[in-house]
């Protein structure tokens, strides 16, 4: 799989639009970007995912480049639960296994 | 998405002893994976269980260490054995295969302390 770079920390105050980038250069035309978002002391929870296109749901908007080598997970309006570790996973369908890397550490400030 | 628990959701053990984590799923899964986050790190993937048959497991683990069980589509076991403190980390257990596109769910997570 692809491996993704993030930003090691991100602040954002609380009822702005968070972005959190992702950089993945080397994804192959088979790979779905994955976002999952770690809070504290809990286990991970999926977010949303895409191929190309962009992508919403209840909880989060995804938006890939063209040329698929980066990506922008949006929420909306922060809240202060929205404070989390990000992580963006590139994955080919049909290979289960997730591989995390650093993550974004998402601060929302009040 | 699935409904995932873990027990116990933390333990304090002493060194060589050998803790066993349960995983229990509310519907049949067709994959269960095991994780490992140790302090302050991001998630490793220990091993997957297979139902049936023996897990797979990642560079790195192996079985003798952290045996799995998987009797069936609900249920898997992971066991820590002849603990050390460097085993003091938060393990997870994740399922897919619920949905179309297969995301993976995580369980609360087993907070293991190691003396």
């Amino acid at each position: 799989d692809a491996k993704t770079t993030q930003p090691p920390s991100m602040d954002c105050a609380e009822g702005r639009a968070a972005n959190l980038p992702c950089n993945h250069s080397t994804i192959s035309g088979n790979e779905y970007v994955y976002w999952y978002r770690q809070i504290h002391s809990q286990g991970p929870q999926y977010i949303i995912h895409g191929l190309k296109n962009n992508e919403t749901n209840e909880m989060a908007s995804l938006i890939i480049t063209e040329d698929r080598k980066s990506s922008t997970l949006i929420l909306p309006h922060a809240t202060l639960r929205d404070t989390a570790v990000y992580y963006c996973i590139v994955r080919g369908f049909g290979n289960e296994k997730l591989t995390f890397g650093t993550g974004t550490r998402l601060t929302i400030i009040p | 998405s699935a409904v995932i628990s873990q027990k116990p959701s933390r333990d304090i053990c002493q060194r060589g002893t050998s803790l066993t984590i349960q995983c229990q799923v509310d519907s049949q899964v067709t994959m269960m994976f095991w994780y490992r986050q140790q302090p302050g790190q991001s998630l490793t993937l220990i091993a997957t269980a297979n139902q049936g048959s023996e897990a797979t497991y990642e560079s790195g683990f192996v079985i003798d260490k952290f045996p799995i069980s998987r009797p069936n589509l609900t249920f898997s076991t992971l066991t820590v054995s002849n603990m050390s403190p460097e085993d003091s980390s938060i393990y997870l257990c994740s399922v897919a295969g619920t949905t179309r596109y297969n995301e993976q769910f995580f369980g609360p997570g087993t907070r293991l302390t190691v003396l």
